[in-house]
Formats: C-alpha cells, structure tokens, sequence
C-alpha cells in the first residue's frame, strides 16, 4: 500500500535560517509527490511536486524540495524562512495501483520565530 | 477561474439531522474527492469519484453517501449528523490518469455537529 510518514509534527526555525519539514514514502512502481502549504482557516495549496529525473524540485515561494529514492524521501526546504511561512505542511502521494487516490501525511507544522 | 468551490462554509447541525455539503469545480476534471481534516490525523479520504457515475469509498466512509450524476459536481450527504462527524471538510479535484497532476482544493467547510 501507498504511504506517506510526517516523522515531525512541528517544526521551529528562526526567521532567515535554512528550513527542513520531512517526509518518507512507501509505494510500489514510480513515486508521484506532491507538497502542500495549507494557512489558517484556508483550503491546501499546491507548493510543489517530484518530477521523474530532477532530484531537486523547486516550487512556489522559494520552496524546493530534495527526492531521495534510496532514502525514500521527499524533504520539503528553503533557505531562508520567513515569518510568513508558518503554516501547516502535507505531503502527499498518488496512488500508482488503480485508484489514483490522493494519500496524505498527518501534516507537519512549521513555526517561523522572528 | 473558480477553481474548486465549497459550499457553505460554515454549518451547525444538530445531531440527527441530514445535510448536504456542495462541490463544483470547473477545470473539467475527471477526478473528485472529499477529505475530512482532524487535528493530529490530517487528511482522511471520504469518498472519490472517477467520472460521472462512478464512485468509490475512501477510508472512513461511513455515514456519508455521494453520487457524481455530472462532472462538475460532487455532493457529500451526511445522512444522520453525529457529534464525531464535527469536523472540517474539503472537496479535490484533478485530471483522473495523468499522475503527476496536483490536486486542487476548495477553501473547506467547517461542519459542528451538536
């Protein structure tokens, strides 16, 4: 089965240092990955996904993330964090055996302290 | 563009009683969806639909019913509220088999059941 695992459910960096948010996965054929960006009291929104080939993804909001494959990892970054980048963080995998379900993380929540 | 749009977005309920939580999108997707958020557990897929007439159940589908009678609209029925179905409520689509398509949400609904 499809997984994904958030090991941190929050994270906390100082405003200018280089952010990490982590994730692993677990799928059987091609990983297809995705990382979402969801603010208060909003819907999720689309940050960034894996590209077959390209082991460094970059996305929206200076956000860019690093594909492991013998890691099996996705870790979300950026250089330099803002205070407006706290917010809650998904990753998400697509289902590759049929369904093409959307399988999500239990988020993580990332703390930008100025 | 509209995008994915939810409604209403708020909504008591007392237990007991039925309601309906609208989706559209106008993407044209094949793809549709409904998640519900909890804190601590993220998203938990409800139910998903393929197409027009085609739908199938996600991981806590019980107590909700959904039909897809057109592509642009997929409605979440909650037959009869309980108070563990207080929670807040998302809609996705996206293209159905090109796999590295994201998914787009809706801003959500956020459903008390009293």
């Amino acid at each position: 089965a499809q997984s994904v695992a958030q090991p941190e459910d929050q994270v906390n960096v100082a405003e200018g240092n280089p952010l990490t948010v982590k994730c692993t996965y677990s799928v059987s054929g091609n990983p297809y990955l995705f990382w979402y960006v969801q603010y208060p009291n909003r819907g999720l929104q689309f940050l960034l996904k894996y590209i077959t080939g390209d082991n460094l993804v970059k996305g929206s909001y200076g956000f860019e993330a690093e594909f492991n494959k013998s890691q099996t990892s996705f870790h979300l970054k950026k250089p330099s964090a803002l205070v407006s980048d706290s917010a809650l963080y998904f990753c998400a995998v697509r289902d590759g055996s049929g369904t093409y379900k959307y399988i999500f993380g239990t988020g993580t929540r990332l703390k930008v302290l100025a | 563009n509209a995008g994915v749009t939810q409604t209403p977005k708020f909504q008591v309920l007392k237990t007991g009683q039925s309601m309906t939580l609208q989706c559209a999108q106008d993407m044209n997707h094949e793809y549709m969806s409904w998640y519900r958020q909890d804190p601590g557990m993220g998203l938990r897929l409800i139910h998903y639909s393929v197409g027009a007439g085609i739908t199938d159940q996600g991981e806590v589908p019980n107590g909700y019913n959904v039909s897809r009678s057109t592509t642009e609209d997929f409605p979440l029925r909650l037959l009869s509220a309980a108070p563990s179905q207080t929670s807040v409520y998302f809609c996705a689509s996206s293209y159905y088999r090109q796999m590295n398509t994201e998914a787009f949400f809706g801003q959500g609904t956020r459903l008390t059941v009293v």
